[in-house]
C-alpha cells in the first residue's frame, strides 16, 4: 500500500523567513497530493492541494510543487508568520473509479514562527 | 465547503464499555470516511463509511471493536466497543465529494478518554 514519508518533523523560522515541508510517496498511483494545517486542539484543515496533472499550484503566501517522476512533492510558504505555527500534514490518495479514495498521511511537521 | 459536525465533542469512558460517535453533514456527500488521532500523532484510517453496506476497514481495525452505520448520505455513526485505555484518542470524520470529487474536510473530532 502507499506509503508517505514527510520531512523534517519539526521547523523553526524567524518571521518573515521561508519555510519548506518535503513529502515523498510510494505508490505512482496516487493522483491527489493535499495539504492540512493543524492548530492546537482543532481539525485539520484543508490549505492546498494539488493534482497529479499539474506541477505546481500556488496560493497567496502558500505554493504547492510535484515532481511525479521522483515521487515528491512540497509545500512553501513565504512571508511566515506566526499565526502560520501549526502542525503541517501532507497526504497522498489514489482515484477508485472516479472516486477519490482514502488519504494516507505523512507523520507531521511541526512549524514554529518566532516573531 | 460543508458543515460537519460531530457528537460527543468529547467524553470519558469506563472501561469495558462502549461509545458511539455521530457525524453529520449538511448536505449530501459521495464519501465519508473515520480516522483515529492518537495525542501528538498523525491521522491513520479506520475504515470508509459505505451509504448500504458494509464499512471498508483498514488493515489492523476491525468491525467488531469499530461497528460502522451509513444509513443515508448525510449521517454516519462509529462505535468503539469494548474500550480499553489504548482506545484514547480524536476519532475524526471527514467527507469527500462535497465540491469536487477528490477534497476531504473533517469534522471536529471526538475526544475519547478511557479510564
Amino acid at each position: 500500500g502507499e506509503n508517505v514519508e514527510q520531512h523534517p518533523s519539526t521547523l523553526s523560522v524567524q518571521e518573515g523567513d521561508s519555510a519548506v515541508i518535503k513529502c515523498t510517496y510510494s505508490d505512482s498511483a496516487s493522483n491527489y497530493f493535499p495539504w492540512y494545517k493543524q492548530e492546537l486542539g482543532k481539525r485539520p484543515q484543508l490549505i492546498i492541494d494539488i493534482r497529479s496533472n499539474v506541477g505546481e499550484k500556488k496560493d497567496q503566501r502558500i505554493a504547492v510543487t510535484l515532481n511525479k517522476t521522483a515521487k515528491h512533492f512540497s509545500l512553501h510558504i513565504t512571508e511566515t508568520q506566526p499565526e502560520d505555527s501549526a502542525v503541517y500534514f501532507c497526504a497522498a490518495s489514489m482515484d477508485y473509479g472516479g472516486s477519490q479514495g482514502n488519504l494516507i498521511f505523512g507523520k507531521g511537521t511541526k512549524l514554529s514562527v518566532k516573531p | 465547503s460543508a458543515v460537519i459536525s460531530q457528537k460527543p465533542s468529547r467524553d470519558i469512558c469506563q472501561r469495558g464499555t462502549s461509545l458511539t460517535i455521530q457525524c453529520q453533514v449538511d448536505s449530501q456527500v459521495t464519501m465519508m470516511f473515520w480516522y483515529r488521532q492518537q495525542p501528538g500523532q498523525s491521522l491513520t484510517l479506520i475504515a470508509t463509511a459505505n451509504q448500504g453496506s458494509e464499512a471498508t476497514y483498514e488493515s489492523g481495525f476491525v468491525i467488531d471493536k469499530f461497528p460502522i452505520s451509513r444509513p443515508n448520505l448525510t449521517f454516519s455513526t462509529l462505535t468503539v466497543s469494548n474500550m480499553s485505555p489504548e482506545d484514547s484518542s480524536i476519532y475524526l470524520c471527514s467527507v469527500g465529494g462535497v465540491l469536487t470529487s477528490y477534497e476531504q474536510y473533517f469534522g471536529p473530532g471526538t475526544r475519547l478518554t478511557v479510564t
